[in-house]
């Protein structure tokens, strides 16, 4: 099972901040959180990464809270190429093999 | 720098036939891995491995099978396909375990009648 729990959906309007939430409560201290998406059937695009600090790239930023239990990810002025389904996993780097999906959120930008 | 191939991309066979799908990663990734898609879902995983001459089984392995012959090369082998085995499969690479930075392939899109 996935380790995270993520809402099924989300509209943002274009040029907006979306900030899309994930849950993962019993993440462990050596478990990192990552996100991806996947726009309509391509293949899933690694977007950013994070450990306990905030990370910010080209791409977008991960706000991670201080008790580590929940997420945010933040695509600071949405675009319509942004619709996608995006998904939260945590991992621990060279220890997990089995890196499990869950259903992600589905984000819609609405012009 | 191709990243992630996979091979064929679109694919119908008939219910028994047997095909494999062809992956490879020109990264020099030790993680590989296959996961399906059917609509609506999210991704589910069939087969990883953590090395050439190593391999085991994700979520969903029945009905697959995979070989890990060298680094490069993951590919998923349909033994007797079944239309419940109608999916998009994504092939996957990564440095390292656990490392889920991961690239993926464009998939491919199979269609069992």
């Amino acid at each position: 099972d996935a380790k995270t729990t993520q809402p099924p959906s989300m509209d943002c309007a274009e040029g907006r901040a979306a900030n899309l939430p994930c849950n993962h409560s019993t993440i462990s201290g050596n478990e990192y959180v990552y996100w991806y998406r996947q726009i309509h059937s391509q293949g899933p695009q690694y977007i950013i990464h994070g450990l306990k600090n905030n990370e910010t790239n080209e791409m977008a930023s991960l706000i991670i809270t201080e008790d580590r239990k929940s997420s945010t990810l933040i695509l600071p002025h949405a675009t319509l190429r942004d619709t996608a389904v995006y998904y939260c996993i945590v991992s621990a780097w060279r220890r997990d093999d089995k890196i499990i999906f869950g259903k992600g959120t589905r984000l819609h930008i609405l012009p | 720098n191709a990243g992630v191939t996979q091979t064929p991309k679109f694919q119908v066979l008939k219910t028994g036939q047997s095909m494999t799908l062809q992956c490879a990663q020109d990264m020099n990734h030790e993680y590989m891995s296959w996961y399906r898609q059917d609509p609506g879902m999210g991704l589910r995983l069939i087969h990883y491995s953590v090395g050439a001459g190593i391999t085991d089984q994700g979520e969903v392995p029945n009905g697959y099978n995979v070989s890990r012959s060298t680094t490069e090369d993951f590919p998923l082998r349909l033994l007797s396909a079944a239309p419940s085995q109608t999916s998009v499969y994504f092939c996957a690479s990564s440095a390292d375990r656990g490392n889920t930075e991961a690239f993926f392939g464009q998939g491919t899109r199979l269609t069992v009648v």
